[in-house]
């Protein structure tokens, strides 16, 4: 157990709806990180929070946002969802703002869009 | 761009059969460098990680890595498995760009197989 927990574990939505994830990290950790894991593009660094700001961004669509709450926790939009958007979600957490830093891994949210 | 391509999307071996997973990354200037394991049905578990120093890094499990600047190689290591090592293995990069570093760019990973 990470630590990091991941809601809900699964979610069954259809094409053109909004989602949230939900993500709590590790207690002390201030950085979260969100990830998408699919079979096509495999594991893409969407976008890190550092104590409430955001802090990098990756690959992630304009159809997706996320925010950090002043309890630490984030939650991931996804809207105007598209079946490509079927993926597994990840969270990660670590203490310190750069990505070297150990990450320690949420057990992920999959996501079906049907 | 900085890449991480991992040779072998699938490696089979015995139980107490030695573990190699290959890494290789493209960058010009030597990266941070990791390796996750991903057990059925879990998040990613940190590995080993080689940021400066000594170029062969020892990590969780009995694994190991060496850092080759030559080759542009970071390959896993494992003298001999055991049925519990079954498990995805991704290799990642961090561009070091002086003070500023970008983040994780995974390899599309290898899925280790322990046969009795």
């Amino acid at each position: 157990d990470s630590g990091v927990t991941q809601t809900p574990k699964h979610l069954i939505t259809a094409t053109g709806q909004r989602v949230t994830l939900r993500c709590s990290p590790r207690s002390g950790d201030l950085s979260v990180y969100w990830y998408q894991q699919s079979l096509d593009q495999g594991l893409q660094f969407l976008i890190q929070y550092y104590n409430g700001e955001e802090r990098a961004k990756g690959n992630i669509l304009e159809r997706f946002s996320a925010q950090q709450f002043p309890d630490l926790h984030s939650e991931l939009n996804l809207s105007s969802l598209e079946l490509g958007d079927s993926a597994l979600y990840f969270c990660a957490s670590s203490v310190g703002r750069g990505p070297y830093n150990e990450q320690f891994f949420g057990p992920g949210t999959r996501l079906t869009v049907l | 761009a900085q890449s991480v391509t991992q040779l072998g999307s699938h490696v089979s071996v015995s139980e107490g059969a030695l573990v190699l997973l290959r890494c290789n990354y493209s960058s010009s200037v030597p990266p941070y460098l990791f390796w996750y394991v991903q057990y059925p049905n879990q998040g990613l578990q940190l590995l080993l990680k080689y940021t400066t120093g000594a170029t062969l890094v020892k990590g969780i499990n009995g694994f190991e890595a060496e850092f080759k600047k030559s080759e542009t190689s970071f390959h896993l290591t494992k003298p001999s498995a055991h049925m519990s090592d079954a498990a995805e293995y991704f290799c990642a990069v961090i561009m070091n760009y002086g003070g500023s570093q970008g983040n994780l760019i995974f390899g599309k990973g290898t899925k280790l197989s322990v046969k009795p």
